[in-house]
């Protein structure tokens, strides 16, 4: 069972340079989100989806573009990469938006933007 | 809107000793709290929930939280530290539009 998972692990970006990180869950999980990690900041929502097909913008989206066309997977594409995106990443996925549902995370994306 | 602050940003203990790390939370609704634990270069990992069935909620690895509706608090305790219990715990709460909100972090420090 793996649950969530993505790739890569690490990644060294150059500024101006785009890239995917992606997110898979065989969970079928309908609500999937990504975070960034920043110190002291705890975790930040970048954008979130409530289903294949819908997705809208979190806390810090400026930057970041995600789609979601199928249940399992939710990319999420940094266009331009900039130093401010220096970071790591997590996706998580939940069984719904329900108040109570417990949310699933990988095991992140560490990303250096040069 | 919802929201959580956790109170110290770094908890020092020695092994053995009580684990008190603080969180507050701010809802108008009757709020949905959780507790994650970060392992060094991990994702998290649900601790414990908070779901109105229950004020003292037991989790994973001997840990448990009370919810206090007068404090507004729902601190994680742990009667006695253990030297793998250092990680980052991260207090969260389900706002009524689905978004998970997570505290700051607090970085537990256990000493032998």
């Amino acid at each position: 069972n793996a649950g969530v998972t993505q790739t890569p692990k690490f990644q060294v970006l150059k500024t101006g340079q785009s890239m995917t990180l992606q997110c898979a869950q065989d969970m079928n999980h309908e609500y999937m989100s990504w975070y960034r990690q920043d110190p002291g900041m705890g975790l930040r929502l970048i954008h979130y989806s409530v289903g294949a097909g819908i997705t809208d913008q979190g806390e810090v989206p400026n930057g970041y573009n995600v789609s979601r066309s199928t249940t399992e997977d939710f990319p999420l594409r940094l266009l331009s990469a900039a130093p401010s995106q220096t970071s790591v990443y997590f996706c998580a996925s939940s069984y719904s938006s329900g108040l109570g549902t417990e949310a699933f995370f990988g095991q992140g994306t560490r990303l250096t933007v040069v | 809107a919802q929201s959580v602050t956790q109170l110290g940003s770094h908890v020092s203990v020695s092994e053995g000793a009580l684990v008190l790390l603080r969180c507050n939370y701010s809802s108008s609704v009757p709020p949905y709290l959780f507790w994650y634990v970060q392992y060094p270069n991990q994702g998290l990992q649900l601790l414990l929930k908070y779901t109105s069935a229950a004020t003292l909620v037991k989790g994973i690895n001997g840990f448990e939280a009370e919810f206090k509706k007068s404090e507004t608090s729902f601190h994680l305790t742990k009667p006695s530290a253990h030297m793998s219990d250092a990680a980052e715990y991260f207090c969260a709460v389900r706002s009524n539009t689905g978004k998970l909100i997570f505290g700051q972090g607090t970085t537990l420090q256990v000493k032998p």
